[in-house]
């Protein structure tokens, strides 16, 4: 079982829609996790951490179901700016690196 | 803002050569890392590197990797002989603590092996 699924997509919206991507994670142990956003051919960039009681920031909600073992990350009144990859990223204390999802593409339509 | 540098952007290489790619780290971070990313694929660990030695690495980083902090400032990464399959982008990342939230990346180096 891979450690970070994600849905590839792409996810095709019109701009002002609402989108939401999951991600599931087999490492119960996981620690801390986020989502990152990454333009074609750029470098990752932290885009939120998830924290367990929810956090949001401006137009975009995450959330962690410990339980589950997914998180997921809301995007409302999505602008051209977002189209995107959007990888689902874990940390584990222990192993001081990050495990990336293979992430999910965004296509905001005007 | 301080940021991570890397050079070159793009290097293309015969297989069997060896390269070197170069981070700046930001200047007060003590935790410097290694990440590649082969095209289409996911962004992958390679190397962790803190106090002048390696940390962690992943299966990935084989003995045909090393990695160095020759002056106090560049990190690099080497790969002794290159083989088709090295192809990818590089990130470097580096960190002022342990964890996962202080790592920024830089711009990356596209490494194409022919």
């Amino acid at each position: 079982r891979k450690e970070v699924e994600q849905d590839p997509g792409p996810f095709n919206v019109p701009e002002g829609a609402t989108v939401a991507f999951n991600c599931t994670y087999s490492n119960s142990a996981s620690q801390s996790f986020f989502w990152y956003r990454q333009d074609c051919r750029k470098e990752p960039k932290l885009l939120m951490s998830v924290y367990s009681s929810g956090n949001e920031d401006g137009r975009f909600t995450a959330q962690l179901n410990r339980a589950s073992q997914y998180i997921s990350l809301l995007i409302r009144d999505s602008k051209l700016s977002d189209s995107a990859t959007y990888l689902c990223v874990f940390y584990q204390t222990g192993a001081n690196n990050l495990f990336f999802g293979t992430g999910t593409r965004l296509t905001v339509i005007p | 803002e301080p940021e991570v540098t890397q050079t070159p952007s793009h290097q293309v290489t015969q297989m069997g050569q060896e390269v070197i790619l170069r981070c700046v780290p930001i200047s007060n971070h003590l935790y410097f890392y290694w990440y590649r990313q082969i095209l289409g694929q996911k962004v992958e660990f390679l190397v962790s590197f803190y106090n002048n030695e390696i940390s962690e690495k992943s299966e990935i980083f084989d003995d045909q990797f090393s990695v160095e902090r020759p002056d106090g400032s560049n990190f690099t990464l080497k790969i002794r002989s290159t083989k088709l399959e090295d192809s990818a982008m590089y990130f470097c990342a580096s960190g002022r603590d342990r964890g996962a939230d202080t790592q920024y990346f830089g711009p990356g180096t596209r490494l194409t092996v022919l």
